[in-house]
């Protein structure tokens, strides 16, 4: 499979507890997205890389949100003290070229008791 | 206001029909639209791109943009079954060469197609 991956795909964890997901973007896809969803929302920007650099943080992405791309390749977003509002799907998304062409992966969908 | 108002629906018609999805958009920053599908608990599927005013047709789908009146459409010809899923219209501002790439999304539009 060559799409975008994102792992875990469920976490439920209880409130004020660390969390961490990965996503692996299609290969040679140099611009990797962070979005948030609720339900019955579309998704909310989070955050942008291009290559290892993160270019752009959304105001919905608080201090206690922090994400990387170490090597210009996979991602990880981490969520520190979770509480309940941040129970949602967290969606990655990767692009080349157009960075208006923005492919999905599954999600992880969080659940904070 | 939000930036880009979509119906959440639900949108229910007959297998065979031509459904009609629209998102109306309040900032003119937009230049780039686009359509996505999402079925439930997965991640959004891209359909349809478009940037200038006018219609773009692939096979069955159809997207029409009047950016004078905000307005874009996602036409659906031929509706089936396995169309049911959540339809989300998707806008963004020319790419600025490393500011906000982010795409601003409606809050999609659950159709159902009836067998």
């Amino acid at each position: 499979d060559t799409g975008v991956s994102q792992n875990p795909r469920h976490k439920i964890t209880k409130r004020g507890q660390n969390v961490t997901f990965r996503c692996d973007p299609i290969s040679e896809h140099n611009r990797l997205y962070w979005y948030r969803q609720t339900l019955g929302q579309g998704p909310e920007f989070l955050t942008y890389f291009q290559n290892e650099a993160q270019l752009e943080k959304s105001r919905l992405l608080s201090d206690r949100f922090s994400a990387e791309r170490p090597k210009g390749s996979f991602s990880t977003l981490e969520i520190q003290r979770t509480e309940q509002g941040d129970s949602a799907m967290y969606l990655c998304a990767s692009s080349f070229g157009n960075p208006n062409e923005q492919f999905f992966g599954p999600g992880t969908r969080l659940t904070v008791l | 206001q939000k930036e880009v108002e979509q119906d959440p629906g639900p949108l229910s018609v007959p297998e065979g029909a031509i459904v009609s999805l629209n998102c109306t958009y309040s900032n003119s920053a937009f230049q780039y639209f686009m359509w996505y599908r999402q079925y439930s608990r997965k991640g959004p599927e891209l359909l349809m791109y478009t940037y200038s005013s006018g219609n773009k047709e692939d096979g069955r789908f159809t997207a029409q943009v009047d950016k004078s009146s905000k307005y874009i459409s996602l036409f659906i010809r031929d509706s089936q079954p396995s169309d049911s899923a959540t339809y989300l219209c998707a806008m963004s501002p020319p790419y600025s060469g490393g500011g906000a790439d982010g795409l601003t999304f409606g809050k999609g539009t659950h159709l159902i197609i009836q067998p």
